[in-house]
């Protein structure tokens, strides 16, 4: 079993509409989680990190469930310019980057 | 503002042969990494350094040689490239030394190379 679970996608979404996807990930001591979004043949580039509490980022909302072991991103009122693959990474319990681990990625795609 | 850049960025070698990927950054992070990319599978973790001189092995290091004699560069070598390192290859570097859950990860645009 993977580390760290995303649904592939794609997501196809219209342009205006709400889109939500989880990523589950199996260590139980995992301390810091992140989405970072990839665009196609190009780099990922942080989106916005998982507080406990749940946050906003504009139209980006990422939530915590520790008892359940997701997160989830949720976006709303889409841009055709959201369209990319989303990445689920997770960090564990030491205190090294060399522990984060990455999901294999969610794609949406934002119609007009 | 340089950041990090890889070269080259596009790479064709023949099986056999040894090739050299560059990771170069510019603001003297202490966290290098290097992850490879295939479809189907997240981000793998091949080699990361700490600092200068201080390498570690990450998930899937076997065919790979890293090497960090100075901060901003941490280029990664395929002792004999096989078909099987054909991938997309990121470079990445990190100011974190704390668990914060502001750090971040920048990653360079990646180096994809074919071994045919």
């Amino acid at each position: 079993r993977k580390e760290v679970e995303q649904d592939p996608g794609p997501f196809n979404v219209p342009e205006g509409a709400t889109v939500a996807f989880n990523c589950t990930y199996s260590n139980s001591a995992s301390q810091s989680f992140f989405w970072y979004r990839q665009d196609c043949r190009k780099e990922p580039k942080l989106l916005m990190s998982v507080y406990s509490s749940g946050n906003e980022d504009g139209r980006f909302t990422a939530q915590l469930n520790r008892a359940s072991q997701y997160i989830s991103l949720l976006i709303r009122d889409s841009k055709l310019s959201d369209s990319a693959t989303y990445l689920c990474v997770v960090k564990g319990s030491t205190d090294s980057w060399g522990k984060l681990q990455f999901g294999a990625g969610t794609q949406v795609v934002v119609t007009p | 503002d340089a950041g990090i850049t890889q070269s080259p960025r596009y790479k064709i070698t023949e099986t056999g042969r040894q090739v050299t990927l560059m990771c170069h950054q510019t603001w003297s992070h202490s966290y290098m990494f290097w992850y490879r990319q295939d479809l189907g599978h997240g981000l793998r973790l091949i080699y990361y350094s700490a600092a200068a001189d201080i390498t570690d092995k990450g998930e899937v290091p076997d065919g790979y040689v890293v090497s960090r004699s100075k901060t901003e560069n941490f280029p990664l070598t395929l002792e004999s490239a096989t078909r099987s390192q054909t991938s997309v290859y990121f470079c990445a570097s990190s100011e974190v030394i704390r668990d914060s859950s502001g750090n971040t990860i920048y990653f360079g645009e990646g180096s994809w190379l074919t071994v045919v």
